[in-house]
């Protein structure tokens, strides 16, 4: 498996604002990505922390508002930019490892808050 | 389009009970078919997860049943306890591609 953590694990911030979650694993991984969930929703794929290159953006989600870095195989940041009430939702980091099989692992969430 | 479809959305059982969650997909190039259960305030967690060349699998006291003709799978919990009581995801990922597609989800409820 692996472990994932998020800073921060919650913020409430106000419109306009931008607010960047961290996620860091414990061991180096290939695949890197980032979700959102609504409260009592499933998980929607914003994109794919590529390293060392441009992140994957899912339909519906662009660069500008939700910016991603992933500098090395252990660390990436979501930046969530110029917030409205309608960006407030957990944000998810998640990991995959493949080889012998595919697995996916998540993080504990960022709560999200905008007011 | 909801690429996997999962039901019930919720459910409610009595302690020592087994709910079964279903999923069903269209999709033939799915090749991995994850279940995650959640807790409130926490991530998806891995719970178990099958491919498609067997028709079930077990975990201690979760099992998934697979049927590859019907293109549907199911979560069964034997001896349900009122710590499963959490949210249960099913899932699916295409041969060749690194993300996965989730159902809605299904609420459960175990009663003591």
């Amino acid at each position: 498996s692996a472990v994932i953590s998020q800073k921060p694990s919650r913020d409430i911030c106000q419109r306009g604002t931008s607010l960047t979650i961290q996620c860091q694993v414990d061991s180096q991984v290939t695949m890197m990505f980032w979700y959102r969930q609504q409260p009592g929703q499933s998980l929607t794929l914003i994109a794919t922390a590529n390293q060392g290159s441009e992140a994957t953006y899912e339909s519906g989600f662009v660069i500008d508002k939700f910016p991603i870095s992933r500098p090395n195989l252990t660390f990436s940041t979501l930046t969530v930019s110029n917030m409205s009430p309608e960006d407030s939702s957990i944000y998810l980091c998640s990991v995959a490892r493949s080889g012998v099989g595919y697995e996916q692992y998540f993080g504990p969430g960022t709560r999200l808050t905008v007011t | 389009q909801q690429q996997v479809k999962q039901s019930p959305q919720s459910l409610i059982v009595q302690k020592g009970g087994i709910p079964i969650i279903n999923c069903a997909y269209e999709n033939t190039a799915f090749d991995y078919f994850p279940w995650y259960q959640q807790f409130p305030g926490k991530g998806p967690a891995l719970l178990i997860a099958i491919r498609p060349d067997v028709s079930e699998k077990k975990e201690g006291r979760f099992t998934i049943s697979f049927n590859k003709s019907a293109k549907q799978f199911s979560l069964h919990i034997m001896d349900s306890q009122p710590g499963d009581s959490a949210t249960y995801f099913c899932a699916a990922k295409q041969t060749g591609a690194n993300n996965l597609f989730f159902g809605t989800g299904t609420r459960l409820t175990v009663i003591p």
